[in-house]
């Protein structure tokens, strides 16, 4: 099972700043998923990354993902309060589409 | 709702004691998944669910645990002799197969 490496763990910012928080492993990703967590809720899908190099928006939030697939990278820009939670990266696997999740980052942004 | 629901949404049992989780996919996905949230570990797999197939248990911690789906839709999760390391949130997810899943808002055990 591939292992997802998440850095930072944790980031405590304040409103307006601009973050990126990382995900790498040692193997290629079949494909790549971002979700956010907020507390006392369930993850929710944020984006799927497929192609190595490509690069998806969703208003402030930019994810990128390795030209040789082993890593990605979700930049947020002028944060604000309401991104607060935990942001993981996670991979499917197998037929099943399980998923292995990195550890995750925990994100505080300070009104 | 639309959505996942799990019931409890909080469980605080005593250590020994057996305890059954549930989740209620979302109706006409055909795949479930159970996860487990701790502290330490992260959000790890346990196991996977898809129409009349026989269940992927690979992530199953041990033998203490089980799941069941009846119908293709409702599952438990059953933690049988509860120790403290099993407190964690545990996640229920459903989804068309290969496509998004959804999680609901999982059961926050705490064994004591």
């Amino acid at each position: 099972t591939q292992l997802l490496e998440q850095s930072p763990q944790f980031l405590s910012i304040q409103e307006g700043e601009n973050l990126t928080v990382y995900c790498n492993s040692s193997s290629v990703f079949s494909s790549l998923q971002w979700y956010r967590q907020e507390p006392g809720e369930g993850p929710v899908l944020l984006v799927t990354v497929v192609t190595g190099g490509e690069v998806k928006k969703l208003k402030r939030l930019t994810f990128q993902f390795g030209d040789a697939r082993k890593d990605s990278s979700l930049h947020i820009t002028a944060a604000q309060p309401g991104d607060t939670g935990l942001y993981l990266c996670a991979e499917p696997q197998g037929g099943s589409e399980k998923l292995v999740f990195g550890k995750g980052m925990k994100l505080t942004v300070n009104p | 709702g639309a959505g996942v629901s799990q019931s409890p949404s909080n469980k605080v049992t005593e250590k020994g004691k057996d305890v059954e989780l549930r989740c209620d996919p979302i109706s006409g996905h055909t795949a479930l998944y159970w996860y487990r949230q701790s502290l330490g570990q992260g959000l790890e797999f346990l196991i996977y669910f898809q129409g009349n197939s026989a269940p992927d248990k690979s992530g199953l911690p041990s033998d203490r645990f089980s799941a069941e789906r009846t119908g293709g839709s409702v599952s438990t999760l059953t933690i049988q002799r509860t120790q403290q390391e099993d407190s964690a949130v545990y996640l229920c997810a459903s989804s068309i197969q290969g496509t998004i899943q959804y999680f609901g808002a999982g059961t926050r055990l705490s064994v004591l």
